[in-house]
């Protein structure tokens, strides 16, 4: 399968402090894209890394990319409690787009 | 999961023509669903948010007037992409928020199988 896994499963953080998730798939990609979703509301992208690219930043977020092991991490720095949503990985094959299990973060004011 | 049709599958129109996309929710009643647009090779990016018997929500940078959206039932929504020009070709994918696991983080959406549309 190539549906991406997550890790951790849940978060929680106190606000302030830098949040990091993973996100671990199985084939090669052509790129991979973070997205976020608030309770109730549709996934908003977030950063889109291609297979050629180690590393993006976007604000503050750090999004990196390691092709050999196969894994991607999202990095969110000075987190805020607005930051409290799922996070979910998705890799884009070109012929298939998966998402992965997501990650829960919980920024605690 | 929950079963999401889209219809139709596969649209090609003359620019200038509209096209209606019908999003349905098989297995439950959804009072939210979302519209997305994906370029190859690209992102999902979240169009508008469809509320059952109220007005869409649409994101920033979406004309509301270009894409109308109809959630007139609790199983249908529907996005009409008005007076389509070359440049809305894309894949346009429906998603159905599962409202038994709604009200906290990590709600459930089921997608849709997608319809692509292609503007001449």
């Amino acid at each position: 399968s190539q549906q991406g896994e997550e890790d951790p499963q849940a978060l929680s953080i106190q606000e302030g402090e830098n949040a990091t998730m993973n996100c671990s798939y199985k084939t090669s990609i052509n790129n991979l894209q973070w997205y976020r979703q608030n309770s109730g509301r549709g996934l908003v992208h977030l950063i889109l890394i291609r297979s050629n690219e180690r590393e993006k930043h976007s604000g503050r977020l750090r999004v990196t990319l390691d092709t050999s092991k196969k894994s991607s991490s999202l990095l969110i720095t000075a987190s805020q409690a607005a930051d409290t949503a799922s996070y979910f990985c998705a890799t884009d094959t070109g012929n298939q787009f998966y998402f992965g299990t997501g990650t829960s973060l919980t920024v605690i004011p | 999961g929950a079963v999401v049709s889209q219809h139709p599958s596969w649209v090609i129109c003359k620019s200038g023509t509209s096209v209606k996309i019908e999003c349905r929710s098989l297995d439950f009643q959804a009072t939210t669903m979302f519209w997305y647009r994906q370029f190859p090779k690209q992102s999902l990016m979240l169009m508008a948010t469809s509320n059952e018997g109220s007005k869409a929500t649409y994101e920033q940078g979406v004309e509301k007037d270009k894409f109308l959206i109809n959630h007139a039932s609790l199983t249908l929504s529907t996005l009409t992409v008005t007076s389509a020009h070359p440049e809305d070709s894309s894949f346009y994918i429906c998603s159905v928020l599962n409202t038994w696991t709604s009200g906290g983080p990590g709600d459930t959406q089921y997608f849709g199988p997608g319809t692509r549309l292609t503007v001449l």
